[in-house]
């Protein structure tokens, strides 16, 4: 079936160092929405990217949507420990009844 | 700020009994969702509603699993019998529409653990 790939499944840094995570489709997709999970949390949304090519930034995370619909990344720059916890690309496959649908997330953990 | 509620937090129970779960969504959100998510893994769209009817159930285990939003409010989602596999957190979520472009507000789930 339609599928939201995210890579990598886990990420530990330093703090201060970037990351970045990875969203791939295998079809276009319509959107990108972008959630974080505190360990014992629940997911709280943080973007939607829309357009082909479309950048946005939020403070020290910058969101990507790719030029054919179909990646999309966000990266951190100079991690904080607050940062900590699971990082889930969402979206709307081509062809789908408008089901969104997550990738397995990418964990982050920072050493302080 | 309005959010969605969820309860029991915790639940444990032994399999072959019937657990069920409630959840209130945000005021005047159209459509709800329930979600199963296993410990490292993306959550799983079990159901949907959008007001009072189920607009997307194909992944719910329908022998065993049901769900329901009779006034387009609140919602339960319970399992009959419940299953060792079914071990995981039910997370509920609300929209203002359905059509997959709007933020999904979570509530805090259910963890469930069948002994």
């Amino acid at each position: 079936g339609q599928q939201v790939m995210q890579i990598p499944q886990y990420q530990h840094v330093q703090e201060g160092e970037d990351f970045t995570t990875y969203c791939n489709s295998s079809t276009t997709l319509s959107n990108i929405q972008w959630y974080k999970q505190r360990p014992g949390g629940h997911p709280v949304f943080l973007i939607q990217l829309v357009k082909s090519g479309e950048v946005k930034k939020q403070k020290r995370l910058t969101f990507q949507f790719g030029e054919a619909k179909k990646n999309s990344s966000l990266h951190i720059t100079a991690t904080q420990t607050t940062d900590v916890g699971t990082y889930f690309c969402a979206g709307i496959p081509g062809g789908s009844n408008y089901k969104l649908t997550f990738g397995k997330g990418t964990l982050l953990t920072v050493n302080p | 700020e309005a959010e969605v509620a969820q309860s029991p937090r915790y639940k444990i129970t032994e399999k072959s009994q019937a657990v069920a779960f409630w959840c209130d969504p945000i005021s005047g959100h159209a459509t709800l969702y329930w979600y199963r998510q296993i410990l490292g893994q993306g959550p799983e769209l079990l159901v949907q509603f959008q007001d009072e009817s189920v607009v997307d159930d194909s992944q719910l285990p329908k022998d065993r699993f049901s769900a329901e939003r009779l006034k387009g409010v609140d919602s339960t989602l319970k399992i009959q019998p419940a299953e060792l596999g079914d071990s995981a957190m039910y997370l509920c979520a609300s929209s203002r529409q359905g059509d997959g472009f709007y933020e999904q507000y979570f509530g805090p789930g259910t963890r469930l653990t069948v002994t």
